[in-house]
C-alpha cells in the first residue's frame, strides 16, 4: 500500500516565523488533504490539493503529483497555528485512506 | 450550513461492553467516513459508507461495524470492547457523487468521540 511521510516530525517556531512543512507519497494518488488539528482534537480542512498550487491567507499548499510530494506553507506564524499537520492521501481505486504521522508544530509568543 | 456532528462527545466503558457512536454529516453530503486516532497508530480508516452502502473498510476486526441510514446519518458499533479500543473516533463527511470505492473531495471531520475503555 500506499506508504505516506512527514516531515519534520516536530518544529518549534517563533511567532512571525515561515515554516514549510513537507509530505512524501511512495505512489501515485488521486487526492491529498491537508488537516489541521487543534489542541482539542478537532481536525480542520487546510486544502484538498491533489495536484498544483492553492492559497488561503497565511497559508498555501502545492503538490507535486509527478515527483510524490506535497508542501504546506505557512507565513507569519502565530500563537493559534501550533497544533499538529497531517496530511492524507488515497486513490479513487485502492480501498483505504492514509495519514501521515503529522508534523507537531509549536509557535512561541 | 451546520458542521458534521458527532455524539456523544466522551464515553467511559467497561471491557466486554459495546458501544455506539453517531455521526450527523454536513446537509446534501452523502458520503461518511469513519476513523480511530490513537498516540501508537495515529489516525486510521475505519470504514467509508455512500447512500447507505459500505463502500470500503480498514484493516479492523469485525466488532467494528457500522451503517448509514437514509438521511446519510452515520453509525458505528463497537462490540466486545477491549482495553486497546481507547481513541479518539473521527467522522468526516464529503459532498462526494463520484461512485469509487472511496470519497472524492474534501473530508470535513467532526469534533469526535473520545471512548475510553476501564
Amino acid at each position: 500500500g500506499i506508504q505516506v511521510e512527514q516531515s519534520p516530525p516536530d518544529l518549534i517556531l517563533q511567532e512571525g516565523a515561515n515554516s514549510t512543512l513537507r509530505c512524501n507519497f511512495s505512489d501515485s494518488v488521486n487526492n491529498l488533504q491537508w488537516f489541521h488539528q487543534n489542541p482539542w482534537g478537532q481536525l480542520i480542512n487546510l486544502f484538498y490539493i491533489p495536484s498544483g498550487t492553492k492559497q488561503n491567507g497565511r497559508l498555501s499548499a502545492t503538490t507535486v503529483a509527478t515527483e510524490r510530494y506535497s508542501l504546506l506553507y505557512i507565513s507569519s506564524s502565530q500563537t493559534t497555528d501550533s497544533g499538529v499537520y497531517f496530511c492524507a492521501v488515497w486513490l479513487n481505486r485502492d480501498d483505504k485512506i492514509i495519514f501521515g504521522k503529522g508534523t507537531r508544530l509549536h509557535i512561541l509568543p | 450550513k451546520a458542521g458534521v456532528t458527532q455524539t456523544p462527545r466522551y464515553l467511559i466503558k467497561t471491557r466486554g461492553q459495546q458501544v455506539t457512536l453517531s455521526c450527523s454529516p454536513i446537509s446534501g453530503h452523502r458520503s461518511v467516513s469513519w476513523y480511530q486516532q490513537t498516540p501508537g497508530q495515529g489516525l486510521q480508516f475505519l470504514f467509508e459508507y455512500f447512500s447507505e452502502t459500505q463502500r470500503n473498510k480498514g484493516n479492523f476486526p469485525g466488532r467494528f461495524s457500522g451503517r448509514q441510514f437514509s438521511n446519510s446519518r452515520s453509525e458505528m458499533n463497537v462490540s466486545t470492547l477491549e482495553l486497546g479500543d481507547s481513541a479518539l473516533y473521527l467522522c468526516a463527511s464529503t459532498l462526494s457523487r463520484y461512485r469509487g470505492p472511496l470519497p472524492h473531495g474534501t473530508q470535513y471531520f467532526g469534533p469526535g468521540t473520545r471512548l475510553t475503555v476501564l
